[in-house]
Parts: structure tokens; sequence; C-alpha cells
């Protein structure tokens, strides 16, 4: 199973705000930056989020992310059919010396 | 505009060497690193290891006895073994350039990802 934990799934209509929980340890998420990579269906992974809440250039501000204690969150306003994907956060882990991810969310647009 | 691209031997048998290659295209290969990563058909992301120019690397532990990841900055290459493979290592295997900002880090580009099989 992965390190970070997520749901594995979520859903919303048109127009809804979602959200996507991503839980951790005190090794990674509390003691480091979390970013989120959106999947789209037979792709690589893009980077969504990085440094907790910041946007690469290019990703639409109905994407954000915030993160508190060992948890964080991705959050998806106005959502649209196109971002129907799977959505992965990350956090560099301290006794791992490496990267760990959550085990992904499969968004679905009703 | 950077780019990975990536390949290597799709269809392996038990017990063999993956063997695969990312070169990078229009960028620096100095001041980042460079990861590979993995994901089992249908499931998550593994992080597998890192190096820098220099070649120093970085390995997950759970793989670290049959990884090897080595570079070639005179061609902008960084390349993946992992030796013995069993059916669990079938995965669609990803380079990624990972880029640091301040205090952190992130995965900014990817390879198009290989599917490797391990089947007998």
């Amino acid at each position: 199973q992965s390190v970070l934990t997520q749901p594995p799934s979520a859903s919303g209509t048109p127009g809804q705000r979602v959200t996507i929980s991503c839980s951790g340890s005190s090794s990674n998420i509390g003691s480091n930056t979390v970013n989120w990579y959106q999947q789209l269906p037979g792709t690589a992974p893009k980077l969504l989020i990085y440094s907790n809440n910041q946007r690469p250039s290019g990703v639409p501000d109905r994407f954000s992310g915030s993160k508190s204690g060992t948890s964080a969150s991705l959050a998806i306003s106005g959502l649209q059919s196109e971002d129907e994907a799977d959505y992965y956060c990350a956090a560099g882990d301290d006794s791992l010396k490496g990267v760990v991810f959550g085990g992904g969310t499969k968004l679905t647009v009703l | 505009q950077v780019q990975l691209q990536q390949w290597g031997a799709g269809l392996l048998k038990p017990s063999e060497t993956l063997s695969l290659t990312c070169a990078l295209y229009g960028g620096s290969f100095s001041g980042y690193d460079w990861s590979w990563i993995r994901q089992p058909p249908g499931k998550g992301l593994e992080w597998i290891g890192k190096i820098n120019h220099s070649g120093s690397t970085n390995y997950n532990p759970s793989l670290k006895s049959r990884v090897t990841i080595s570079v070639d900055t005179s061609r902008n290459q960084f390349s993946l073994n992992l030796n013995s493979v069993t059916a669990a290592d079938t995965a669609v295997y990803y380079c990624a350039r990972q880029n640091y900002f301040s205090s952190t880090s992130c995965f900014d580009y990817w390879g198009q990802g290989t599917l490797v099989t391990v089947s007998s």
C-alpha cells in the first residue's frame, strides 16, 4: 500500500467544487511540502500543484492546494468534464530520503 | 522546450535485467535530479530512485538491492537497471526531472512512459 493515504474515488457534477484529501505522517507531509499530479488516461502524470499551493504556469486557478500538519488537500472548483483524471499527492520523506506518493484518487465528472 | 524521451525493452522473462534509458532534450542536465518512477497496471506511483549530474544516487530501500541508476552527461542521458525481475516488476516506467525551488522540489517534466512486462 502507498505511504500517503488518499480516497480511491471522488465525483462531482460540472460546476461543482470537489476536494481530495491526502494524509501522511511527520516524516513526510509533516516536514515537507506537498505536490499534486494529474494523470489523464493513458498519459504521464502532469505537475498540477507544487510547494503545497503553487500552480505552475498554465494550470487554471480553479485548482488550489493546501496543507495543515500531516494532511493536505486539493480543491477543484468549477468542475469541468476535462478534469476527469487520476490525482496523486506526493511529498518528500525524511525516513526514506526520497519521494512518497498517495495511492491516487480517480475523479469522475458525472 | 524541455523534453524527456525514454526507451528500452518492453518484454522480459523472470530473472532478466530491465534496462531503460532517458534522454534530455532542450535543457541543462546540471542543477537538477533525475528520477525513475513506476506504475503497475491499474495502480499508483512508486519512486524508484534518483541521480544528479555528478552521479550521486539515492534509491528506494524496497528496491535498493536490485537497482542501479547511472548518468552519461556527455549525452544528456540517464539509465535504469533493475536486475532479477519478476512479474511484480511489470509496470509503466517513467523518467522525470526533479526540480528544486527554495526548500521544496517536484517532478516538473516526465518522459512518455515505457510499459515493461515480465512474463515467462
